[in-house]
């Protein structure tokens, strides 16, 4: 079956940096654009990124651009996203979800904290 | 940047009720419109994608329609169970979320 599991959250002071991951198993990882959504605590849905299939197409959103940059290795089934100058309104629980379009399969996500 | 508004915010609802949900979209996202419902803690569950087609496992009581601007999530009777937040997507330019409608019990 889909597995998604991130991990990498955590506490972390702002201005610092984090690599969240995404362990992906039960489909070929190689064929799917994979996406990051996040959620703050008690708000909705965020778009973060989103990455093709070979990670030759990346895009993000305005509130995270040249701060946050998405990768992927295929050979062993990982999404990353590493984060960079954390600011306290990027705290949230960060989501991976499989697919381009819409996604039928979304990980349990991974809190990031950003405080001092 | 394409901009999805949900309304309402919130809903208040009884067991059996028939409950509509409506998102627009700042300008036209064809019929690229998914609904997703999420429960506290959880991660989003798609329930609709192409703004009318049922997910796979979904209950038939969930359904949607609409194009171009103008969408609607409806559940036909309410269950206990469809107590939860939901959420508009649009993915015609990567993907925007409305920012969401609770369902609470009345």
């Amino acid at each position: 079956q889909v597995q998604l599991v991130e991990s990498g959250g955590g506490v972390v002071q702002p201005g610092r940096s984090l690599r969240l991951s995404c362990a992906a198993s039960g489909f070929t990882f190689s064929s799917y654009g994979m996406h990051w959504v996040r959620q703050a605590p008690g708000k909705g849905l965020e778009w973060v990124a989103v990455i093709s299939y070979d990670g030759s197409n990346k895009y993000y959103a305005d509130s995270v651009k040249g701060r946050f940059t998405i990768s992927r290795d295929n050979s062993n089934n990982t999404l990353y996203l590493q984060v960079n100058s954390l600011r306290p309104e990027d705290t949230a629980v960060y989501f991976c979800a499989k697919g381009y379009s819409t996604s039928d399969y979304w990980g349990q996500g991974t809190l990031v904290t950003v405080s001092s | 940047d394409i901009q999805m508004t949900q309304s309402p915010s919130t809903l208040s609802a009884s067991v059996g009720d028939r409950v509509t949900i409506t998102c627009r979209a700042s300008q036209s996202i064809s019929t690229w419109l998914a609904w997703y419902q999420q429960k506290a803690g959880k991660a989003p569950n798609l329930l609709i994608y192409k703004a009318s087609s049922l997910e796979s496992g979904v209950p038939s009581r969930f359904s949607g329609s609409g194009s171009g601007t103008e969408f609607t999530l409806t559940i036909s009777s309410l269950q206990p169970d469809d107590f939860a937040t939901y959420y508009c997507q649009q993915y015609n330019s990567y993907w925007t979320f409305g920012q969401g409608t609770k369902v609470e019990i009345k």
